[in-house]
């Protein structure tokens, strides 16, 4: 069965601070693909990023990091430098090549100034 | 405004009412999806179209709960005589055939008093 997992469920920083964010997913398809998504308190679910399973590099996009290591069964975010502007709660999530989209719990961040 | 539009933000009913939400996808976006979220929890998927065929409907849609896209443009999500635990927010998404992101409108709150 499909499911994501995100154990963190609120992480407080202090601005410039480094967080990860953990996601752990299960599936038993060879091919899938895994998101992030921010959703601010204005509640619409931003795309951040798409990974598919082939596909192990990491990736990097201005203050931004994921990790994807397969091995693990693990798609974790990294946020550099953190700034208020990146509280908000961040859902990972799971599609294993159908429609359906698989969402974890979420994490709460909150970056204090 | 090209993203997903909802509406309406916000809905207040009483129980036993009848409520219709509208979700206006991207453009040339075939395919729409409709999800629910609670309080603390990821979304959760209800059913999803491929322009006007609804492929799949969850069994969190109970009978109360009905979904339409004529001529595969915009989207109605209609729950009739509505109860307390039907209060989340509803998000409706949009895709492109072949691509994997899901692009999400920012929700119709609804609650049930």
């Amino acid at each position: 069965a499909q499911k994501v997992t995100q154990a963190q469920t609120e992480i407080s920083v202090v601005e410039k601070e480094d967080v990860t964010l953990d996601c752990v997913y299960e599936t038993r398809d060879t091919t899938y693909y895994l998101f992030w998504y921010k959703q601010p308190p204005s509640g619409e679910l931003v795309f951040l990023i798409r990974r598919n399973s082939f596909d192990e590099q990491n990736e990097i996009s201005g203050r931004y990091s994921w990790n994807f290591q397969k091995s693990t069964s693990s798609f974790n975010f990294t946020i550099t430098a953190s700034q208020v502007v990146d509280s908000a709660v961040y859902f990972c999530a799971l599609n294993e090549g159908t429609y359906k989209y698989i969402f974890g719990t979420g994490t709460r961040l909150k970056v204090l100034a | 405004d090209t993203g997903v539009s909802q509406d309406p933000r916000h809905k207040i009913t009483k129980r036993g009412q009848n409520v219709t939400f509208r979700c206006d996808p991207i453009s040339e976006h075939n395919r729409l999806y409709w999800y629910r979220q609670t309080l603390g929890q990821g979304p959760e998927f209800l059913t999803y179209f491929q322009n006007e065929a609804q492929l799949e409907k969850s069994r969190l849609l109970s009978d109360r709960f009905s979904a339409e896209r004529p001529k595969g443009s915009f989207s109605t999500l209609e729950i009739q005589r509505t109860e307390q635990g039907d209060s989340a927010m509803y998000l409706c998404a949009s895709r492109i055939g072949g691509a994997t992101e899901a692009f999400f409108g920012q929700g119709t709150r609804l609650t049930v008093v």
